[in-house]
């Protein structure tokens, strides 16, 4: 009974081609983030949204789409494909618990996708 | 801005002996601090936490941390390594000013020999 679930586990696509990870989370959290993790194992945060509202774009190409249907899936659509674009993308998802219980708890994050594009 | 920085990229230890990896942070306000794991292909685990309670931590595995204002540092330590304890460890900080994002420190390496 995964808690984040994110799909394919792994994608080898060509240079041009467009392609979609989804992500799905049955813990009941109102925020869903996407991170993306380098070759040197680097991780940063690429979006974030709150109750379907994007609340985060981290100066991300605008070929990289966030979608997210409902509160519990938010996928990523990838446009034209580059070779830089190589990584492993991370889901993960959280719960907002105000300001007054230290804001934002942990975050639970899916198996990761590892993206290789040739 | 909040950032973290692991002072150790590679850190290697005997099974058996204790383990510390080290951590600090900047902050303009009393941060939530995280340790995650990466074992090999895997995903990101949550190992312990701190959200401005007890300055010591206790997580899974064995491993605990401690919350240090004055050395701005949050250490992660294990009194005796396992084998299975070889992974990458990410420090990291959560900027609940910008909807919960987590900033990652760079990571570090835990070789165990036997």
């Amino acid at each position: 009974d995964t808690a984040v679930s994110q799909t394919p586990k792994y994608l080898v696509t060509q240079m041009g081609n467009d392609k979609s990870i989804k992500c799905e989370q049955n813990l009941g959290h109102d925020t869903m983030y996407w991170y993306k993790q380098d070759s040197k194992k680097f991780l940063k945060i690429m979006f974030s949204y709150n109750n379907k509202e994007l609340i985060i774009n981290e100066t991300v190409p605008n070929r990289f789409s966030p979608k997210s249907p409902d509160k519990a899936h938010l996928n990523l659509h990838i446009n034209s494909l580059e070779l830089g674009d190589s990584a492993v993308y991370f889901c993960a998802s959280s719960q907002d618990r105000g300001a007054a219980q230290g804001a934002y708890a942990e975050a639970f994050f899916g198996q990761g996708t590892r993206l290789t594009v040739v | 801005a909040q950032s973290v920085t692991q002072l150790d990229s590679h850190v290697s230890v005997s099974e058996g002996t204790p383990v510390l990896l080290r951590c600090n942070y900047s902050s303009s306000y009393s941060p939530s601090l995280f340790w995650y794991v990466q074992h090999p292909n895997k995903g990101l685990q949550l190992l312990l936490k701190y959200t401005s309670a007890a300055t010591l931590v206790k997580g899974i595995n064995g491993f605990e941390a401690e919350f240090k204002k004055s050395e701005t540092s949050f250490h992660l330590t294990k009194p005796s390594a396992h084998m299975s304890d070889a992974a990458e460890y990410f420090c990291v900080v959560s900027d609940r000013n910008q909807g919960g994002k987590l900033i990652f420190g760079q990571g570090t390496e835990l070789s165990v020999k036997p």
